[in-house]
């Protein structure tokens, strides 16, 4: 069946502006992560769905960034005024369940902010 | 808080076995995990432990002893596929969910 996808691939944008990001998860798969990888830095775990509610989002850098995930399917990350801090590949993941120890990768979405 | 530690970078020839550490310290541990990595390509997972010991999957076999907080990530027969970064990561159990924590990952190069 169809792995995690993602899109954009790319993004460029301009500091300042809005930008979202979306994962198809697998099919049947009620739990989602975002995560974030920076030049030089592993990946940093940013939010976690379990069916449609997010019960953690301490991970998430600032306000400027939210997400959502609708249908139990689709989450969407959005960050607000971007900032060239925000530069990163953001990649998404899913599991079976909060129980299901491997979690599947989607291929990411590489953000740059100029 | 969450500390993961493994080397940045590794070297070694085709067919020659190379051991990858990772020691982590962190709360509600609930597994640790090996993921590889190439170059503009998203992490796949090589492994996962819970309970001490080894657990051994064709060329890779990867230990935990979590009284030490201490895994290694064992490659034999080395390839050159097989360079890439290898990403060592500690699932966390918190009341709402679970979550992996990276350590920034050992970039192998293999050479002929």
């Amino acid at each position: 069946g169809a792995g995690v996808s993602q899109s954009p691939s790319n993004k460029v944008t301009e500091k300042g502006k809005d930008v979202e990001l979306r994962c198809d998860p697998i099919s049947g798969h009620t739990a989602l992560y975002w995560y974030r990888q920076s030049l030089g830095q592993g990946l940093e775990f940013l939010i976690y769905f379990q069916g449609n509610s997010a019960p953690d989002k301490s991970g998430l850098p600032s306000d400027r960034f939210s997400a959502e995930r609708t249908g139990g399917s689709v989450s969407t990350l959005t960050i607000q005024r971007t900032q060239q801090e925000d530069s990163a590949v953001y990649l998404c993941a899913s599991s079976l369940n909060r129980e299901d120890y491997e979690q599947y990768f989607g291929p990411g979405t590489r953000l740059t902010v100029t | 808080g969450q500390n993961i530690d493994q080397p940045t970078e590794m070297t070694a020839t085709e067919g020659a076995i190379v051991q990858i550490n990772c020691t982590y310290q962190t709360s509600g541990f609930n597994g640790l995990f090996w993921y590889q990595q190439h170059a503009g390509e998203a992490p796949t997972f090589l492994s996962y432990n819970v309970l001490d010991g080894l657990e051994e999957k064709g060329r890779f076999s990867s230990f935990l002893s979590r009284s030490k907080g201490y895994s290694y990530l064992l490659l034999k027969e080395l390839q050159m596929k097989d360079s890439a970064s290898y990403l060592c990561a500690v699932r966390a159990r918190w009341q709402a969910g679970t979550a992996l924590i990276f350590g920034k990952g050992t970039t192998l190069s293999v050479s002929s």
